[in-house]
């Protein structure tokens, strides 16, 4: 069965503290990783796709990587506004159209 | 439209009744996904339509919950004999086929079953 573990749960951080997310997965086959940034109240907002190990993929100041049993997403020097829950998800390449998701990681910045 | 519409935002509703959830997708998008998120869990998935045809609906929790696409556009997710259980904030994703995991979601509609 696939299967994604992010940790930690939550995480406190100040303002400039850079800092990085766990994401471990099993899956039988990898399609493709992604992580999604939610907001509270809102849908989940796409953020990177990776799709093979050694990969990376910069936004601002994220940084997703990928190794063939975990993803690390890397925050440098974050904002306030950079608070809010960090969702990590699986696609098998066995046909399957759907993704598996973590728990996801509630991340607070505090100025 | 501009993004993913979805409705009611908010539905409360007695145990026993039957509810409809809508999904208004992105133009164009063939894809479309309903997921689950329950309290302090993770997405779950519910179903996955193609056009109008599902290939998937492995993630139906049971026969209570059925749902339909027309027009390969306009999506309702019918959850009948609504139990407490069913409480969760339910989401609806599209995308362009095989658009390697880019879906836009909706804000979704938060389903409370007194």
């Amino acid at each position: 069965e696939d299967q994604v573990t992010q940790s930690p749960e939550a995480l406190r951080l100040q303002e400039g503290e850079s800092s990085s997310l766990n994401c471990s997965y099993t899956v039988s086959g990898l399609r493709g990783l992604f992580w999604y940034r939610q907001d509270p109240g809102k849908g989940p907002e796409f953020l990177f796709t990776l799709y093979s190990a050694g990969e990376e993929k910069e936004k601002e100041r994220l940084k997703a990587t990928l190794t063939k049993k975990e993803s690390f997403l890397h925050i440098t020097a974050p904002k306030p506004e950079d608070s809010a829950t960090y969702l990590c998800a699986v696609q098998a390449s066995l046909g399957a159209q759907k993704l598996v998701f973590g728990q996801g990681t509630r991340l607070t910045i505090n100025p | 439209g501009a993004g993913v519409s979805q409705s009611p935002s908010n539905k409360v509703t007695e145990k026993g009744k039957d509810v409809e959830l809508r999904c208004d997708p992105i133009s164009g998008h063939t894809a479309l996904y309903w997921y689950r998120q329950s309290l302090g869990q993770g997405l779950e998935f519910l179903i996955y339509f193609q056009g109008n045809s599902a290939p998937d609906k492995s993630g139906l929790p049971s026969d209570r919950f059925s749902a339909e696409r027309t027009g390969g556009s306009v999506s309702t997710l019918t959850i009948q004999r609504t139990q407490q259980e069913d409480s969760a904030v339910y989401l609806c994703a599209s995308s362009l086929a095989l658009a390697g995991g880019g879906y836009t979601f909706g804000s979704g509609t938060r389903l409370t079953v007194v």
